[in-house]
Parts: C-alpha cells; structure tokens; sequence
C-alpha cells in the first residue's frame, strides 16, 4: 500500500512571505501529526490531527496552523517565515496510535 | 528541557560487532517507546517498538530493551552491518491524550565499519 506522502519535497521561500505544505497519510490512517527537524533541535512536535480535530498541539507559535480535511489529508500553514523556520518538515500518519510511518519530509528553505 | 535524551551523539561500531544506542527518558507517564532510523533528507523509519509493560522486545537483529525504573531503554544491533550507518533516534510516546505526541531525543549517529 502506498506510504505517507509529503509535498512538495523542496520549497524555497522569502522571508515575511507563508507557506502551505500537504501531507496524504496511509489510506485508513486517521492521525496525522507533523514535526520540524532542525539541526539544533532535533525533530519537535509542532500538532497532531485526529478525524479533522486538532488534539495535540506543541510548542510552536501562532504563525505555525494546520489543517485535517475529511480525507485524512493534512496540511500545514507557516505564515510570516523567518530565517528560523528553515527545517525539514515531517509529517507522520497512524492507525492506532502505535505504529506511525513517517513521509519523507519537505525541506523548507527561507531566505 | 529534553524528557528525552540520547547522550551519544556517535557511536562507531566493526561490522559484525554490536551496537548498543541508548536512551534516558524523565517522564513516568510515557507508555510506548520506539527506534526509528533516518537518512539524511528522508524521513525516519521505524525499527522496533517497546510497551512500558515489556522489558525486551526482538525482532530480527534488533533488540530493544526497556528498564522502567531507571527510566532507560537500549538498542541492540547484533551482528551489525555497513548498511546499519544512520542516525537512530528514541522516542517516547505519552499516554491518554498526548498519544499522537511523539517525543524524541536528539539521536545517535551510527558508523559501522566494513
């Protein structure tokens, strides 16, 4: 069956400007959480979507929203870029809250 | 403050030997625990998983184990092998409504050595 798919893979961005970055999970999978990697910070969690509900939310600031349609896509809005935001964006979907199978990431560069 | 915590930050291992990662978390809450390891540029892929009523768990090379009351899980890799070279990272998962909520520490990076 096919995996979690993220796009788009690689994103270049200005700063000031917003991003929206998409995420399809494994068919019949309903929770989908997203993370940010940064060198510095290793992999965060920034929220997770459960049937269209948010019901986890990180440490992130405001600028930083989501999004879970009735499909079980999500997607991720960052609005405002900074420098800072520049990371690998991760999401992951799940069936039971046991196994989560992670996509391969968008690389979001902010210039 | 990290709940979870990898204090390797490289581990260098001959190919055959094993690998031991290690992982210490804080939190007495977390119920499940998982190795996932990662290339560079793709996302993390899941290895093993522990329930906090287990103490090991195998599968294949792999093992993992869990010391609740030290609060400290290991990965075993026996025999290793060139293609184990990645990063490994833990994470722990909380209970109840923080389950979707995956906490992982900083990871460890692997080197096996033909």
């Amino acid at each position: 069956k096919a995996g979690v798919t993220q796009t788009p893979r690689y994103l270049i961005k200005t700063r000031g400007q917003q991003v929206t970055l998409s995420c399809s999970p494994i068919s019949g999978h309903r929770s989908v959480s997203w993370y940010q990697q940064t060198p510095g910070q290793g992999l965060q969690f920034l929220f997770e979507y459960f049937s269209e509900t948010q019901r986890n939310k990180g440490n992130f600031p405001g600028r930083f929203s989501g999004r879970q349609f009735s499909n079980s896509r999500s997607e991720m809005n960052v609005s405002t870029l900074e420098l800072g935001d520049s990371a690998l964006y991760l999401c992951a979907s799940s069936w039971d809250n046991y196994g989560y199978t992670f996509g391969s990431g968008t690389r979001l560069t902010v210039v | 403050d990290q709940q979870v915590k990898q204090n390797s930050p490289s581990l260098s291992v001959q190919e055959g030997r094993i690998s031991i990662l290690n992982c210490d978390y804080t939190n007495s809450m977390f119920d499940y625990f998982l190795w996932y390891k990662k290339y560079p540029a793709e996302g993390p892929t899941f290895l093993i998983s522990i329930s906090s009523i287990k103490d090991k768990n195998e599968d294949g090379r792999f093992t993992v184990f869990l010391n609740k009351s030290a609060k400290h899980l290991s990965l075993h890799i026996v025999p290793s092998q060139p293609g184990d070279s990645a990063v490994y990272f833990c994470a722990a998962r909380g209970n109840g409504g923080s389950q979707g909520n995956l906490i992982f520490g900083k990871g460890t990076k692997l080197s096996v050595k033909p």
